[in-house]
């Protein structure tokens, strides 16, 4: 079974940097082909993808938040790592991991999430 | 990047109608989109993806076409299950990006 879960802190305050943990089972950052992405989502708004890291520690990131986001991984643990600098209450969302289909599949989209967790920016 | 348009951005109907839900992006993308649902406090579930397949386990109901720009989800006859809201997604190039979302209600 693949599961993957998030965790970090629920509240940050303006300035403060996030670190969010994805912790995943069932499949190995290792093998060619397998990706993770973070996306986000406001509350009652729409979904925005943030993050990827590949097996071959290739990494993407959106691009109005290039210059604050990192993404890492720790293969020995099955965990990704996302960091978010100079956080905002606007950065207020919940945060989903998931796992993005193989590389050499017809399909991208992700196919496991985690199931979220809230954080709130606020002082 | 590719910016994707849903429409409707949300509709009222009834248990065994009809639903099609459009995403149209700005740019060509073959077919290279995902769909998934999304109920309240739950994370989206992938539905359809590389435009018309359909995922293990999801009910044949929902069907997925289009390429290029235009693409459609389909679903035959709504359950009560089906109420929710639904995003589509392009994997053609980075920034990957969502469509706004389609909320889909009783009526």
């Amino acid at each position: 079974q693949i599961t993957l879960k998030e965790s970090g802190p629920t509240l940050v305050k303006p300035t403060q940097t996030l670190t969010l943990t994805c912790t995943f089972s069932g499949f190995s950052l290792t093998t060619s082909g397998v990706s993770v992405g973070w996306i986000r989502q406001p509350p009652g708004k729409a979904l925005e993808w943030l993050a990827h890291i590949y097996w071959n520690d290739d990494y993407r990131y959106t691009p109005s938040l290039k210059n604050r986001l990192t993404i890492t991984k720790d293969t020995s643990k099955n965990q990704v790592v996302l960091t978010l600098t100079n956080m905002d209450p606007v950065d207020t969302a919940t945060y989903y991991c998931a796992r993005r289909q193989d590389v050499w599949s017809p399909g991208g989209g992700f196919d496991i999430w985690g199931l979220g967790t809230v954080v709130i920016v606020s002082s | 990047a590719i910016q994707l348009t849903q429409s409707p951005s949300s509709l009222s109907t009834s248990v065994g109608d009809r639903v099609t839900i459009t995403c149209r992006a700005s740019q060509g993308i073959n077919s290279a989109v995902a769909w998934y649902q999304q109920k309240p406090g739950k994370p989206p579930r992938l539905l359809i993806d590389d435009a018309s397949s359909l995922e293990s386990g999801v009910p044949s109901r929902f069907s997925g076409s289009g390429s290029g720009t235009d693409f459609t989800l389909t679903i035959s006859s709504l359950q009560p299950e089906d109420f929710a809201t639904y995003y589509c997604q392009q994997f053609s190039s980075y920034p990957l990006t969502f469509g706004g979302g389609t909320r889909v209600e009783i009526k």
